[in-house]
């Protein structure tokens, strides 16, 4: 059985930084292509971004908002998949939850159950 | 920045069909751009029901579908049961980006 589970998550003020993780189990993690999607309070779903597996270049996109200030990573060694946050902002406020694919253009079949950041002062 | 669009809301009695759409400010929806449907039901996780336009995952019920339908992403829903009522998401990949439209809630009454 596939498992997400995410922690880090906890209030940080604006200006901030904050390390979320996703700890990953049930599938073949190196081979897998995972990604952060996170979700405002009572807000629609907005992808942050993507890692691709190593063995396709483990090169990382990003959406927008988020560009210049996240970074993802990730450990196959631990199975663990990584969120650093850093410049928070309050819009960043969210529950973020990590996926993964398993399978071309399947980014998001396997989902976390989240872990909520707020940023605020 | 590409604007993904779904209706706000749609109302389905129990038993009936429904039809969701999903267009892009960018033009016509193709099976390029590899449209993905998720459910997400209030207090939980989104579940992923649809990838690449029209193909199911395990657990995804036979009544829900996906196609294109007149340029946009549809995904429809056929002998609605009152389990269904939950927001509604699609997906469009973008080069390497990837775009969430902004939900459907579906109320089944």
């Amino acid at each position: 059985e596939v498992q997400l589970v995410e922690s880090g998550g906890g209030l940080v003020k604006p200006g901030g930084s904050l390390r979320l993780s996703c700890a990953a189990s049930g599938f073949t993690f190196s081979n897998a292509w995972m990604s952060w999607v996170r979700q405002a309070p009572g807000k629609g779903l907005e992808w942050v971004g993507r890692i691709k597996s190593n063995t396709d270049g483990g090169t990382a996109d990003f959406a927008a908002p988020v560009k210049g200030r996240f970074t993802i990573s990730r450990d196959d060694s631990k199975n663990t998949l990584y969120l650093q946050m850093n410049s928070l902002k309050t819009e960043d406020t969210a529950v973020y939850y990590c996926t993964a694919s398993s399978g071309w253009y399947r980014d998001f079949d396997y989902w976390g159950q989240g872990t909520l950041v707020p940023v605020s002062s | 920045q590409t604007v993904v669009t779904q209706e706000p809301s749609l109302t389905v009695s129990p038993g009936g069909t429904v039809t969701l759409t999903c267009a892009s400010s960018t033009g016509a929806v193709t099976s390029g751009y590899y449209p993905n449907w998720f459910q997400q039901k209030p207090g939980q996780a989104p579940r992923a029901l649809i990838y690449s336009t029209s193909n199911k995952h395990s657990w995804t019920p036979a009544r829900f579908s996906g196609s294109l339908l007149g340029g946009k992403a549809a995904l429809t829903l056929s002998g609605v049961q009152p389990e269904d009522e939950a927001e509604y998401y699609c997906l469009l990949f973008q080069g390497g980006a990837r775009v969430f439209g902004g939900g459907t809630k579906l109320t089944v009454l």
